[in-house]
């Protein structure tokens, strides 16, 4: 069974560009959720998707948004890029509900640097 | 605002020894204590899952404990291999905010 797949694994951008980062869930899955992971601050949750419908956000300015589709699909989109959104972001899909606390299963990341 | 705590940041030993390693979260109304492990540069690996109403969860050389009412939980890695070192962090599963993640403890074994 395939895991999660995260494209493109690495990216390079300038401040100012935006970027579109695509997620495939475990099939079955169709809780996705997204998580930016820096050195200063670790693991931070940006948001998750059920049946095409955001049902959670974290703390996050609104230049992060995504979408999921009705394959369960996911991506997520940062426009105006800044240096500080350097980052590993991490896609996780799980086969529970949103607020039911099922496990979650991690893709490889997408690293992006801004320059 | 929940905060989840790893203690210790960095934990060195020899290959063949037990060891523990620590985890408290500031809000005891959890859904779940998630245990994972992430390799340089690699996504997460789910190693196990809690659920609120479990005591501890077992699988293969490692075992986790939960205790809400302390705030605490624990991961035990028995009889400790060259493969284990990797960063091993725990979330706290709290529903509307997802997985509030420890910022890990940094393992090495030494052969």
């Amino acid at each position: 069974k395939a895991g999660v797949t995260q494209t493109p694994r690495y990216l390079i951008k300038t401040r100012g560009q935006q970027v579109t980062l695509s997620c495939s869930p475990i099939s079955g899955h169709r809780s996705v959720s997204w998580y930016q992971q820096t050195p200063g601050q670790g693991l931070q949750f940006l948001f998750e998707y059920f049946s095409e419908t955001q049902r959670n956000k974290g703390n996050f300015p609104g230049r992060f948004s995504g979408r999921q589709f009705s394959n369960s699909r996911s991506e997520m989109n940062v426009s105006t890029l800044e240096l500080g959104d350097s980052a590993l972001y991490l896609c996780a899909s799980s086969l529970a509900n949103p607020g039911v606390g099922g496990e979650l299963f991690f893709g490889e990341g997408s690293r992006l640097t801004v320059l | 605002k929940q905060e989840v705590t790893q203690i210790p940041a960095a934990l060195s030993v020899p290959e063949g020894e037990n060891l523990v390693l620590n985890c408290s979260f500031t809000d005891s109304a959890i859904y779940n204590l998630q245990w994972f492990r992430q390799d340089p540069g690699k996504g997460l690996t789910s190693l196990l899952l809690i659920q609120s109403s479990q005591r501890e969860q077992t699988s293969g050389r490692l075992n986790a404990s939960l205790d809400k009412s302390s705030g605490r939980s624990t991961l035990y890695i028995a009889a400790s291999q060259p493969g284990d070192s990797a960063t091993y962090l725990c979330a706290r599963g709290g529903g509307a905010d997802g997985l509030t993640f420890g910022k890990g403890t940094h393992l090495i074994i030494q052969p």
